[in-house]
């Protein structure tokens, strides 16, 4: 059973940068396809990227291109999610999670890890 | 991008009651639609793909069904360990979205 271990909660101040890890136990990151979803009292869930299996690298929602990087460490299994350039707007809770087999079509979100909360404030 | 409406927002039911959430999708999408549950200070959980197949492990009471743009998740007879949130999930293109989420609660 894949399990998903991510990093503590942030406080960040606006325009810094937050990076997020994602540890998986029970499995091999390269063997999934890991994604990061956030989650917020004003928008709910939003998709913001993942790996993209067909093409090899990461892949980003619109609304945060330039300003997100996914990278995975598979030496350590652990994935990251940098975000730059926060505004009180990216207070959430941001989860990682792995979809189950993208090149097939079933991209829905089997596994997730326990969130982190990230808070941007002055 | 796709958008995803659920409704109701909130639903209040009893125990043993049938509850059903309806979830529209702003252009069709097939059948690429998964259901959540999510719980308070908890990840979602994976219930529904493919509009109706249950993923394993969950009880055989929760039913998905829909195609195009228009889908329903029901609960046979809600169970204590049934109240929270629900959200449906549109997989068809990208951006994958997701409906504002349906809170069920105790009536």
């Amino acid at each position: 059973q894949v399990q998903m271990i991510q990093s503590g909660p942030e406080v960040k101040k606006p325009g810094a940068s937050v990076k997020v890890s994602c540890k998986v136990s029970g499995g091999t990151l390269s063997d999934l396809s890991m994604n990061w979803v956030r989650q917020s009292p004003g928008k709910g869930l939003e998709w913001m990227g993942g790996f993209d299996p067909e093409n090899g690298g990461s892949f980003y929602a619109q609304k945060f291109r330039g300003r997100i990087t996914m990278t995975e460490d598979t030496s350590t299994d652990t994935a990251y999610m940098e975000l730059r350039s926060l505004s009180s707007d990216d207070t959430a809770t941001y989860f990682c999670s792995t979809v189950r087999a993208p090149l097939r079509g079933d991209s829905y979100f089997d596994n997730w890890g326990q969130g982190t909360l990230v808070t941007v404030s002055s | 991008d796709i958008q995803m409406t659920q409704s109701p927002s909130t639903l209040s039911a009893s125990i043993g009651d049938r509850v059903t959430i309806t979830c529209r999708a702003s252009q069709s999408i097939g059948d690429w639609l998964a259901w959540y549950q999510q719980k308070p200070g908890t990840a979602p959980k994976l219930l529904v793909y493919k509009s109706s197949v249950l993923e394993s492990g969950v009880p055989s009471r929760f039913r998905g069904s829909g195609s195009g743009t228009e889908f329903t998740l029901t609960i046979l007879s809600l169970q204590p360990d049934d109240f929270g949130t629900y959200y449906c999930q549109q997989y068809e293109g990208y951006p994958w979205t997701f409906g504002q989420g349906t809170k069920v609660e105790v009536k």
